[in-house]
């Protein structure tokens, strides 16, 4: 079963206004972490949080993390058209088996409109 | 450094035949992990690989196997096709100590008829 779920599903907003993910997860984490992914392409990483953090910057992203409610959330600011992608959360807990593996949520589907 | 690379890009396949599918990481990486997506299921972890040994599986059947070889590249054969096996297959490695960041290759893009 997924480990995240986003929130929403599906978001369609203008350009220029600021997109809203958010993700839940179930268990504890090691760290979580924001992949964007264009139509039918590979996932590229977008930002890392530790669990012992709750905040974190990089240009136009801001994700938070409330590890309390097990959830986070991902903000784009100033959105362009490029950034019409899908957007997956993930959560590593590597550290119970001492093995890597991610778990990813199911997305949101973000559409800019022009 | 060149990313990571999967070949081939798109495969069509029928039902009962076997196909195997590979990924070249990123130079200097160890770990390679495979995942399929499917519009009903998602993202589905398949396997990582180390140094040329499985270090962790997901809950696929049998027919999904893997292997990494000395240089690092690695393979995944799915024997017997089913239809709900065509996907988009997934490769993504990972330097080691790196909190688990995944770099993602292209994809392949199986259908199986």
């Amino acid at each position: 079963s997924q480990q995240g779920e986003e929130d929403p599903q599906a978001l369609s907003i203008q350009e220029g206004e600021n997109a809203t993910m958010n993700c839940s997860y179930k268990t504890s984490i090691n760290n979580l972490q924001w992949y964007r992914q264009n139509s039918g392409r590979g996932l590229v990483h977008l930002i890392l949080i530790r669990s012992n953090e709750r905040e974190k910057h990089s240009g136009r992203l801001r994700v938070t993390l409330d590890t309390s409610k097990k959830s986070s959330s991902l903000l784009i600011t100033a959105s362009r058209a490029a950034d019409t992608a899908s957007y997956f959360c993930a959560t590593d807990r590597s550290w119970i088996q001492g093995a890597q593996k991610l778990v990813f949520g199911q997305g949101t589907r973000l559409t800019i409109n022009p | 450094k060149a990313g990571v690379t999967q070949t081939p890009r798109y495969l069509i396949k029928t039902r009962g035949q076997q196909v195997t599918l590979s990924c070249s990481p990123i130079s200097g990486h160890r770990s390679v992990s495979w995942y399929q997506q499917t519009p009903g299921q998602g993202l589905q972890f398949l396997f990582e690989y180390f140094s040329e040994t499985q270090r962790n599986k997901g809950n696929f059947p049998g027919r999904f196997s893997g292997r990494q070889f000395s240089n690092s590249r690695s393979e995944m054969n799915v024997s017997t096709l089913e239809l709900g096996d065509s996907a988009l297959y997934l490769c993504a490695s990972t330097l080691t100590g790196a909190e688990n960041t995944q770099y993602f290759g292209p994809g392949t893009r199986l259908t199986v008829l």
